[in-house]
């Protein structure tokens, strides 16, 4: 069983729509980071949400953390072909440089 | 800042054979961190180290090892490669230790066991 949980795995949408990305566990933490991941590179950080009810906001990326820590949405708003890439959340583990992975969301933009 | 390098970026062995990957840390990073990533699997931490001593361990076998440098470079090794050791490995260094530090990672390494 996986500790994060990351819908949808696989999304393809056309250009200028907008799409939410989930990511969910039972276990509470004190921070999620989203990563991503473009063909042929490792992950790159994105975001880091510590709050519960916590949002951040990225140019067109919009993150949020629940307000139980359990849980974390993407938005992207109007959606471009550079936003292609596999999307990861991830939290840390107690007091290592460890980073637990959840299963990714693969996102294809259509020109 | 010259980013995190890894080498070779490309691999192919064959079972039976053993390899070994290598990891530059972003200058001044002492702690470097291994990945692996599958598509079955997703990516799965495989150790940490940190001042040249291993700080964590993955549940991965004993095949995989790995070690640390004084100038903080690292490398790991796989011994008798299996065709499920087929994966794209992937290092991350950072600062210092813990979850609290942004890991920076490299291009990864893809190794394909025939």
């Amino acid at each position: 069983t996986q500790l994060l949980e990351q819908s949808p795995q696989f999304l393809s949408i056309q250009e200028g729509e907008n799409l939410t990305v989930y990511c969910n566990s039972s276990s509470v933490f004190s921070s999620l980071q989203w990563y991503r991941q473009e063909p042929g590179e490792g992950p790159v950080l994105l975001v880091t949400v510590v709050t519960g009810g916590e949002v951040k906001k990225l140019k067109r990326l919009t993150f949020q953390f629940g307000d139980a820590r359990k849980d974390s949405s993407l938005h992207i708003t109007a959606a471009q072909p550079g936003d292609t890439g596999l999307y990861l959340c991830a939290v840390g583990y107690s007091s290592a440089s460890k980073i637990i992975f959840g299963s990714g969301t693969r996102l294809s933009i259509r020109p | 800042k010259a980013g995190v390098t890894q080498t070779p970026r490309y691999l192919i062995k064959t079972r039976g054979q053993q390899v070994t990957l290598s990891c530059s840390p972003i200058s001044g990073h002492r702690s470097v961190s291994w990945y692996q990533q599958t598509p079955g699997q997703g990516l799965q931490f495989l150790f940490e180290y940190f001042s040249e001593t291993q700080r964590n361990k993955g549940n991965f076998p004993g095949r995989f090892s790995g070690r640390q440098f004084s100038n903080s470079r690292s490398e790991m090794n796989v011994s008798t490669l299996e065709l499920g050791d087929s994966a794209l490995y992937l290092c991350a260094s950072s600062l210092a230790q813990g979850r609290k530090e942004t890991q920076y990672f490299g291009p990864g390494t893809r190794l394909l066991v025939l």
